[in-house]
């Protein structure tokens, strides 16, 4: 079974700053994908940022980055030069090819930008 | 091109009673997924459709199924609704359902079972 562990249910940063979110899993499978998701106080999900296990190297997307550690597995978030627009609900996720096209979601860490 | 679309955003309903949910999927996607996402449980998966066809189903108890058709359009139903059925659906969708895909979400639906 793929699980996924969010331990920080709430975080804070002044803007400008820099954030880390933390995301743990656990799968006995070798290949499969990892993925930051935003929702935003509209509720709509936003895809952040993903990493294929495969991959070695971080993903990163502008002010967003990842530190995946396989061996570990965790997969946290770091958020650069926080924006008023990044409070939001984060959410990471998990998704296997063997389990077909589902995301197993962990619980989710809600950021606050402070102003 | 328009996002992902739900209809409609808001329903409450009493104990007992049946609902049916919408889905547009982003022109020429072809996979529509949805998810159940409550307080307590957080994101749990439904199904998936594509091409008018069941591909994948999560844990729910048979009350809870779906269809799609052939302009990918999803519905999803509910019958005999439980006071824990309260939740924001959502739905998601991709261009093949292939993992490499992106998917989008909806802004989801807010059910309200009294």
């Amino acid at each position: 079974a793929q699980t996924v562990t969010q331990s920080q249910p709430e975080m804070s940063v002044q803007e400008a700053e820099t954030v880390t979110l933390s995301c743990t899993y656990d799968t006995s499978e070798n290949n499969y994908y990892l993925f930051w998701y935003k929702q935003p106080p509209s509720r709509q999900m936003i895809l952040v940022i993903r990493q294929e296990a495969y991959k070695q190297q971080n993903a990163t997307e502008n002010r967003f980055s990842v530190n995946f550690q396989k061996a570990a597995k965790s997969f946290s978030l770091k958020i650069s030069d926080s924006q008023l627009g990044d409070t939001a609900m984060y959410f990471c996720a998990f998704m296997n090819p063997n389990t077909g096209n589902q995301f197993y979601f962990g619980t989710g860490t809600s950021l606050t930008v402070i102003p | 091109k328009a996002g992902v679309t739900q209809t409609p955003r808001y329903l409450i309903k009493t104990r007992g009673q049946q609902v049916t949910l919408s889905c547009s999927p982003i022109s020429g996607h072809r996979s529509v997924s949805w998810y159940q996402q409550t307080p307590g449980q957080g994101l749990q998966f439904l199904f998936e459709y594509f091409s008018e066809t069941q591909r994948n189903k999560g844990n729910f108890p048979g009350r809870f199924s779906g269809r799609q058709f052939s302009n990918s359009r999803s519905e999803m139903n509910v019958s005999t609704l439980e006071l824990g059925d309260s939740a924001l659906y959502l739905c998601a969708s991709s261009s093949s359902g292939q993992i490499t895909d992106t998917q989008y979400f909806g802004p989801g639906t807010r059910l309200t079972v009294l």
